[in-house]
């Protein structure tokens, strides 16, 4: 069954530490593999898309790790900000299809307390 | 920021009210999508479009209807809504026509609130 799992399920940080966030897939065939962040409230903003070729990716403080072979993400935030504080979103993509079938994960929520 | 607006972002209503979700984009995207995604959970599809007079139903069954009359609009609608219909209704659309990569803009999204 393909799933999408990540953790933690929630985490707080004080503001300026670093994290990282985990993400476990079973997709197969494996097209991608995106991370988005979604405000409370708001639709999900796309931080970074990796194929099976790319095994780091940056976006600002943002820096999004995938290990094809464990079928393992990692999303690392450096220097945390108060405005950090959201739900992060690993979504995997097939090749099933002419754009891929999306497998989302639940999220982790991050809050970033002062 | 993305140029797709969905309205109203807030709705309550009464149980077998008829009511429209607006979805609109202004980035000439083909192709148009209608997620679910109630609090702690993952996002579920349910309509998608790839273009004018084209729409399929998603993963996770709907009783709502879509329309693809324009591009630009995308609209959902609930003949008959009842509280199990209560979630947040998000929006999206894609560029690009069988690239691996595509990217997914998201509206912010409708929070349905059925009485």
């Amino acid at each position: 069954k393909n799933q999408v799992e990540q953790s933690p399920q929630s985490l707080i940080i004080l503001e300026g530490k670093n994290c990282t966030l985990q993400c476990n897939y079973t997709v197969s065939p494996f097209s991608n593999l995106r991370w988005y962040k979604q405000d409370t409230g708001r639709g999900p903003v796309s931080l970074t898309i990796m194929t099976f070729s790319e095994n780091t990716k940056s976006n600002g403080r943002y820096t999004a790790t995938l290990d094809a072979d464990t079928k393992q993400s990692s999303l690392h935030i450096t220097a945390s900000q108060l405005s950090d504080s959201a739900s992060y979103i690993c979504v995997v993509s097939d090749r099933g299809s002419t754009l891929g079938r999306l497998y989302f994960g639940r999220g982790t929520q991050l809050t970033v307390w002062p | 920021e993305a140029d797709i607006y969905q309205t109203p972002r807030y709705l309550v209503i009464g149980t077998g009210k008829k009511i429209t979700l607006e979805c609109s984009q202004t980035m000439g995207h083909d192709k148009m999508y209608w997620y679910q995604q109630d609090p702690g959970m993952e996002l579920h599809l349910i309509h998608y479009s790839y273009g004018v007079n084209s729409t399929e139903k998603g993963d996770l069954s709907s009783e709502s209807t879509v329309s693809r009359i324009r591009t630009e609009h995308f609209p959902l609608t609930l003949e008959s809504a009842r509280p199990s219909h209560t979630s947040q209704y998000l929006c999206a659309s894609s560029e690009g026509f069988g690239t691996t990569n595509e990217k997914l803009f998201f509206g912010s999204g409708t929070q349905l609130s059925v009485l």
